[in-house]
């Protein structure tokens, strides 16, 4: 079966960093594009990276919103995807969320608080 | 980036009532539209993938239609399981952008 497992998250200071990770299995992770997706408290969705396969050259896509201070990542041997969160502002605080390509399969989520 | 409009964002509903929503994309997005189910504590679970087009293993409750700008999603027998919130998906052109929600409650 499909399963997207996140996990690094926690509480950290505004302009600290953060680096959130995904383990894929139940299918060909080196096949499949990934993204992050994100949920502040008590609000919708927000697409935030997506990173695509080799053949693809790996080519990675960013929300406006986390553009120059995201990097997403993928380790294909570990079937790992990252999100590597640098300079955070408190409008980052969300639940963020691991999912493949469609969008079909979504982890359980990650919560990703910052706060002074 | 395409807005999605969702309306209405919230609807009080009874068990067997049919449930209509409707998700309005700024451009044409053709078919590219998906449904999302979220239960509170959950994740985001898909039902309906390019407008009309059943996930594996959904109730044949749920349906979805459109295309262009305009889009549905109904469910034909509200069952108490059912409450949550709805959010439509456009994927035609990046950012993939989703709509604000529909949240579904008990009368």
């Amino acid at each position: 079966a499909v399963q997207l497992v996140e996990s690094g998250g926690g509480l950290v200071q505004p302009k600290e960093s953060l680096k959130i990770s995904c383990a894929a299995s139940g299918f060909t992770f080196s096949n499949a594009a990934m993204y992050w997706v994100r949920q502040a408290p008590g609000k919708g969705l927000e697409w935030v990276a997506r990173i695509r396969t080799k053949p693809n050259n790996y080519a990675t896509y960013y929300a406006d919103s986390v553009k120059g201070r995201f990097t997403i990542s993928r380790d294909d041997s570990k079937s790992m995807v990252y999100l590597q969160m640098d300079n955070l502002k408190t409008e980052d605080t969300a639940m963020y969320y691991c999912t493949r390509r469609d969008f079909d399969y979504w982890g359980q989520g990650v919560m990703v608080t910052v706060s002074s | 980036d395409i807005v999605m409009t969702q309306s209405p964002t919230s609807m009080s509903i009874s068990v067997g009532d049919r449930v209509t929503m409707n998700c309005k994309a700024s451009q044409n997005v053709g078919s590219n539209v998906d449904w999302y189910q979220q239960k509170t504590g959950q994740s985001p679970k898909l039902l309906i993938y390019k407008a009309s087009n059943r996930y594996t293993g959904v109730p044949d409750r749920f349906t979805g239609s459109g295309s262009g700008t305009d889009f549905t999603f109904t469910i034909s027998n509200m069952q108490a399981e059912d409450l949550a919130v709805y959010y439509c998906m456009q994927s035609n052109s990046y950012p993939p952008t989703f709509g604000g929600g529909t949240k579904l409650e008990l009368k």
